[in-house]
């Protein structure tokens, strides 16, 4: 099946810098990348929509200028926490629609997460 | 608006039993379901999805599901569980916003198998 490479799988940093996170598509196209938050013992919290070419749409209460997502090729978004403090700390997982999906435009293949802790 | 519910935030099964993980969905369109799976501190893995044609649906590693449309869900059903079956399972349902299609999630069930 398809494959998501995210990296780093975990990263610890210190307060005030910024870490970015890798999302990859290895065998397939993706037009279409999400970006989501999960916090301990709870769902997915979808963060941004990332369309490759173009700027990423944020959800509701997501700070764009904190959270910069970039998706310049069809195979490679990044994540990048910036001025990282604590409370960003989580577990953030990326997941990308395949370009030629044709069952119903949805995304199905998720990146294996990447821990983010602050301190 | 759509939303998902699922109706058990825990269940514990012992080892063989059989097990069912409940999902209902709002919505006033048409939509496609899903079931994924995410073991600790991984990412998540589909299961199965619901998009048209047959109702009962059968995905990966022995589970089930069936799309019952008078009742708006879409349980979650294994008749035979394994030790390796515990983790964290959630059901979404694909809805349109804006230009994209996206996934409206429910909090997940939580699945302990016991020896």
């Amino acid at each position: 099946g398809a494959v998501v490479s995210q990296h780093p799988s975990w990263v610890i940093c210190k307060s005030g810098t910024s870490v970015k996170i890798e999302c990859r598509s290895l065998d397939f196209q993706a037009t279409t990348m999400f970006w989501y938050r999960q916090f301990p013992k709870q769902s997915l919290m979808l963060m941004a929509t990332s369309n490759e070419g173009s700027k990423a749409t944020y959800e509701q209460g997501v700070e764009k200028d904190k959270f910069l997502i970039n998706h310049a090729s069809l195979t490679l978004s990044t994540l990048t926490v910036t001025s990282a403090h604590p409370e960003d700390s989580s577990f953030y997982i990326c997941s990308a629609r395949d370009l030629w999906d044709r069952e119903g435009n949805t995304e199905a293949f998720f990146g294996q997460g990447t821990r983010l802790t602050v301190v | 608006a759509q939303s998902v519910t699922q109706l058990d935030s825990q269940v514990p099964v012992f080892e063989e039993a059989p097990v069912e993980l409940r999902c209902n969905y709002s919505s006033s369109v048409s939509v496609y379901l899903f079931w994924y799976v995410q073991y600790p501190n991984q990412g998540l893995q589909l299961l199965l999805k619901y998009l048209s044609g047959s109702t009962l649906v059968k995905g990966i590693n022995g589970f089930e599901a069936e799309f019952n449309k008078s009742q708006t869900s879409f349980h979650l059903r294994k008749p035979s569980v394994h030790i390796s079956d515990t983790a964290e399972y959630f059901c979404a349902v694909s809805a349109y916003a804006g230009n994209n299609r996206k996934l409206i999630w429910g909090l997940g069930t939580s699945l302990a198998v016991n020896p």
